[in-house]
């Protein structure tokens, strides 16, 4: 699976839109981009997850480069609940699913 | 709809004692399930992954094993505890194909 690299820290005012960066440089053809967070004590929730094509669920928008070796999470209107560490993932879709974690970014919403 | 239950959420237990951690998965047939690990300030690590009864893969050598009994729980376990064993445990499953990991609740143990 690819490795992807993200910034250790982010601050966001409430409110405003939050972009989590990633980078996934080494991303091959068939290997999905996912985005998980885990609030403090608790296990990781997922969030969204795109091949190449923008994707947009309730929670989040996901945008991904057309070269695909990069890509955006972003939350539209941040507030303090989503203060977390968000994980950017690659990995083969299809079998059972082997998620391998990373140190994430920890995003922190203040007022 | 499907639900994780894992227990218990807190144990603080001796060196050299046994330990069981118990995660039970409802609303599914057949799912694939986790163990992970996080140590204080740490990302999660995947210590063992399974795909049916009986059938148990290990990502790390450690100190503790996993067992899956029936095809919706699967069980953590040590005979003797060390102290590098603390940290907070995490069961978790998908189904089949499907990429999305649906974790517990967590279990913090500490090892004293």
């Amino acid at each position: 699976d690819a490795k992807t690299t993200q910034p250790p820290s982010m601050d966001c005012a409430e409110g405003r839109a939050a972009n989590l960066p990633c980078n996934h440089s080494t991303i091959s053809g068939n290997e999905y981009v996912y985005w998980y967070r885990q609030i403090h004590s608790q296990g990781p929730q997922y969030i969204i997850h795109g091949l190449k094509n923008n994707e947009t669920n309730e929670m989040a928008s996901l945008i991904i480069t057309e070269d695909r070796k990069s890509s955006t999470l972003i939350l539209p209107h941040a507030t303090l609940r989503d203060t977390a560490v968000y994980y950017c993932i690659v990995l083969v879709s299809g079998g059972y699913n082997k998620l391998i974690f990373g140190a994430g970014t920890r995003l922190a919403v203040h007022p | 709809s499907q639900t994780i239950h894992q227990w218990p959420a807190t144990l603080v237990q001796p060196v050299g004692s046994p330990l069981s951690l118990e995660c039970t998965v409802e609303g599914t047939s057949n799912p694939n399930l986790y163990w992970y690990r996080q140590a204080a300030g740490r990302g999660l690590q995947l210590l063992f992954y399974s795909v049916g009864i009986g059938q148990i893969s290990s990502e790390v050598p450690q100190n503790l094993s996993a067992s899956r009994p029936q095809d919706r729980q699967f069980i953590l376990s040590s005979k003797k505890l060390l102290l590098s064993d603390s940290g907070f445990y995490l069961c978790a499953w998908s189904e089949g194909n499907d990429e999305k990991l649906f974790f517990g609740s967590g279990t913090q143990l500490s090892v004293l």
